[in-house]
């Protein structure tokens, strides 16, 4: 069954740092999403992705955060200047035709920053 | 608001019973529910969903209820198994941009006793 892969699966990065989250979305999937979780809370919508641009953020999603789809197949969540807030288990996921059907996720990377 | 939550944070049944779980949501603009079933370590992962225009939809072992007068939806797992054990989501969309988000409510841990 095609999946949505992430790496890595852990990540630990200091305060201050630059860290790129990446994810491989199902091959013929068209929208591309990002969430994330933080320890013992609900999954929080940060960014939704389609036709090479952002079709919508949440407040999370602030101008240290930023998306790419560098080419074909990846899909990345850059954060430039990590907060200790940052740290928190961040879902992509992918889907077909939108939010019918829901979205597939991947395992997820866990950031943790010190 | 826009808000979905859950009744209660933990249930516990014995195994080979039957599921319930609850989920309110505020927003009557939604009309698009799916529940998610998230393992430790993993990221959520699609069980069922219903549009608004229905008031029930089974699969496998599962049931999604649908009342829109109350704003309330459940999900019925027959005959539990321990693998079921493992954190629901309700998430509920309203319409839009077919990029548009899902919105995660807080979660219920189910446990299976043997």
């Amino acid at each position: 069954e095609p999946e949505v892969t992430q790496t890595p699966s852990h990540q630990v990065t200091q305060m201050g740092q630059e860290v790129i989250l990446r994810c491989v979305p199902i091959s013929n999937h068209l929208y591309f999403y990002w969430y994330r979780q933080i320890l013992g809370q609900k999954v929080e919508f940060l960014v939704s992705f389609y036709n090479n641009e952002i079709s919508e953020k949440s407040e999370i999603f602030d101008d240290q955060f930023s998306v790419e789809r560098p080419d074909g197949s990846n899909f990345t969540l850059k954060i430039r200047s990590t907060k200790l807030e940052d740290s928190a288990m961040y879902f992509c996921a992918s889907s077909e035709v939108g939010v019918s059907y829901g979205y597939t996720f991947g395992s997820g990377t866990r950031l943790t920053v010190v | 608001g826009e808000s979905v939550g859950l009744h209660l944070p933990t249930l516990s049944v014995q195994e080979g019973d039957n599921s319930i779980i609850n989920c309110a949501y505020s927003n009557s603009a939604s009309d698009y529910f799916i529940w998610y079933k998230q393992e430790s370590g993993k990221g959520p992962q699609f069980i069922i969903d219903i549009r608004s225009n229905m008031d029930k939809r089974q699969g496998q072992r599962v049931t999604v209820l649908l009342n829109k007068t109350v704003k309330h939806l459940s999900l019925q797992i027959a005959a539990t198994q321990p693998g079921d054990s493992a954190v629901y989501f309700c998430a509920e969309n309203w319409g839009g941009s077919s990029a548009s988000k899902i919105i995660f409510g807080s979660g219920t841990r189910l446990s299976i006793r043997p």
